[in-house]
This record gives C-alpha cells, structure tokens and sequence, in this order.
C-alpha cells in the first residue's frame, strides 16, 4: 500500500541555520499539508498546498516558513532561521479524492540547539 | 477557529475490555471528525470517521458517535487487546459537503494501554 514518506527521520541544527524537510507525498493525491507536534502538546496545523500554491497556512507559518513543490514527487519544508521554539516532530500529509482522507507521514524530529 | 478538547489523557484497560475516548469541539460549522491512531515512531493512521450527516458508524470492534446539537463525538473500542495500545487523536474539520481536505484541527491525545 502506497505510504507518504519523509527524510530525515531526525534533523540536528543549531539556531539560526536553515533547514529543508522533505516529503514523498502519494502518487495521484491533490492536497499536501505540513503539520507539527511540539513535545507534549497537540498536533498543530501549519500549512496545505494545492495546485502549486498554498491553499491554507496558520498563524505559526510566518514569513520563516516555505513550502515548495520542485518536482512532480518531492513536497518540501523550508525554516530559514531555525529558533529553539521550531524543536518538534512535524508531520507531512497528502489527502486523496477518492477515499477522502488524509494520509501521514512518519514525521521528522527536529531539534534546534 | 476550531478548538478540540480531548479526554480522557490517559485510559489504561484490562484486555478485553471497552474504551472509550470523548471530545468536544467548538465550531457548529465542523463536519468531518476523524479518529487517528499513532503507534511508538509512526505517524498518525486513520482509523475511523464520521462525516456530520451521520450519528454513529461502525467498523468491526471500533465505532464513533456524534452529537451535533451537544458538539461532541467519542470513539469507543470494545474487547480491547494489547496491540490496541496506542495514542489516539480526534480531529475536526469543515469543509463543503463533509470532504476532509481541509485543515485537521486536533485533539491533545489520549494514552491508551491495554494490560493482558
């Protein structure tokens, strides 16, 4: 069964670098979505992206975050200045027409030292 | 916005038997209330839904129920068993005609273990 995949599994950086987390999302799906879970605390909305443009953000995806379709498979997260705040686990998703779900990805701990 | 309060944190079971879990949301307009299922280095797997047109749905041992006029719906699980153990969320969303490709607005989790 096809599987929403993201690399790294675990990303280290230091405050101030930038980081991209990448998402494989599954084939035929239409809407892409980051989400992130900081430790201990709910799974937050943070962007969706349809048709080569966001659809949606939140109030926590300011002007530090990007996403970015480059290819026809890749869906990317971009943090340009990580702070000590941006440590959590964030969750790739892709949302299918036909079974009308969204499907996760396994997700990339990132910690910001 | 959306607000999605979950409870109980955590709910710890003999096997075999039933758990359920409660949430409440915020927004008259959510209609689609999703039940996700995250097990140790896993993202979240959907388990069962309900769209707001329906009152209760069933799958096998699972099965959500949904209160429009009180905005709450609970998942119930019934003859549990170890590999039941998981965190599981509740989400909310609204979207024209029930679809989920909007945003997932979550609960915080609940823990549930299942002792044999």
């Amino acid at each position: 069964e096809p599987e929403v995949t993201q690399t790294p599994s675990h990303q280290v950086t230091q405050m101030g670098q930038e980081v991209i987390l990448r998402c494989v999302p599954i084939s035929n799906h239409l809407y892409f979505y980051w989400y992130r879970q900081i430790l201990g605390q709910k799974v937050e909305f943070l962007v969706s992206f349809y048709n080569n443009e966001i659809s949606e953000k939140s109030e926590i995806f300011d002007d530090q975050f990007s996403v970015e379709r480059p290819d026809g498979s890749n869906f990317t997260l971009k943090i340009r200045s990580t702070k000590l705040e941006d440590s959590a686990m964030y969750f790739c998703a892709s949302w299918h027409l036909r079974t009308d779900t969204q499907y996760f990805g396994p997700g990339t701990r990132l910690t910001v030292l | 916005g959306e607000n999605v309060e979950q409870h109980p944190s955590t709910l710890s079971v003999q096997e075999g038997d039933s758990a359920v879990i409660k949430c409440t949301y915020s927004d008259s307009a959510s209609n689609y209330f999703p039940w996700y299922k995250q097990e140790l280095g896993k993202g979240p797997q959907l388990i069962i839904d309900i769209r707001s047109n329906v009152g209760e749905k069933k799958d096998q041992r699972i099965a959500v129920t949904l209160n429009k006029t009180a905005k709450h719906f609970s998942l119930h699980i019934t003859e549990t068993q170890p590999e039941d153990s998981a965190v599981y969320f509740c989400a909310a969303t609204s979207n024209a005609g029930g679809t989920s490709y909007g945003k997932l607005t979550f609960g915080q989790g609940t823990i549930l273990t299942v002792h044999p």
